[in-house]
């Protein structure tokens, strides 16, 4: 069975500092890394995905994330966070078809202090 | 194009009474997914239709969960009798189905059983 751990469950950060979000699967096979955004009374968006190819995916409102087979690991990466990246993040795997349901970390929530 | 939609958005019942959600997803969608969500927690699957079949239902309370989507298009979650623990936010997903797909998902409705 596949799980996802999310070690951050609550960060602070203060404008303009760097973020990494730490994400780890457990899966055998093949798969497809997502990771999700939920800002403050708003629904679930994708922020970005891995599929295959370049390891290194590049998203939306600057954000980024590197995946490292040998280390079952897709951190989540911004150079200087904004105010308005305060929201909670969360990581989620599917096998390596796409064609099933994600299985979900437990979330981070991240708070941008300006 | 028009996101996925849910209704009710907010639900409050008491134990042992029954409740139903809907969901209409993204047009042209073959895969439709209700996940539930608990407080301080990621969305885990419930269940997965493709078409109007089912796909993996087993994680759903079958005891007290049923589903179903009959013409392959919008689809309805219901719970009898509810529990205190079932409270939640019901999110529903829907995909083309394809490989390497992407799952729009829902507002959700969040349910709170007293």
């Amino acid at each position: 069975a596949q799980s996802v751990s999310q070690h951050n469950h609550h960060v602070i950060l203060s404008e303009a500092a760097s973020l990494e979000l730490g994400c780890n699967y457990s899966y055998g096979g093949t798969v497809n890394l997502f990771w999700y955004v939920q800002y403050p009374g708003q629904h679930l968006q994708l922020l970005l995905k891995y599929f295959s190819g370049d390891p290194l995916v590049k998203g939306i409102k600057g954000f980024e994330a590197e995946f490292i087979k040998s280390k079952f690991s897709f951190n989540l990466r911004k150079p200087s966070v904004q105010w308005s990246d305060t929201a909670e993040y969360f990581c989620a795997v599917n096998d390596g078809t796409g064609r099933r349901a994600l299985t979900f970390g437990s979330g981070t929530r991240l708070q941008v202090q300006p | 194009e028009a996101g996925v939609a849910q209704s009710p958005r907010y639900k409050i019942i008491e134990k042992r009474q029954s409740v139903a959600f809907w969901c209409n997803p993204i047009s042209g969608h073959a895969t439709l997914y209700w996940y539930q969500q608990i407080l301080g927690q990621g969305p885990k699957l419930l269940i997965q239709f493709q078409n109007n079949g089912v796909v993996d239902d087993s994680q759903l309370p079958k005891d007290r969960f049923s589903a179903e989507r009959l013409k392959g298009v919008d689809s309805t979650l219901k719970i009898q009798p509810a529990k205190l623990e079932d409270s939640a936010v019901y999110l529903c997903a829907s995909s083309y189905g394809q490989a390497a797909d992407t799952q729009y998902f829902g507002p959700g409705t969040r349910l709170t059983v007293l």
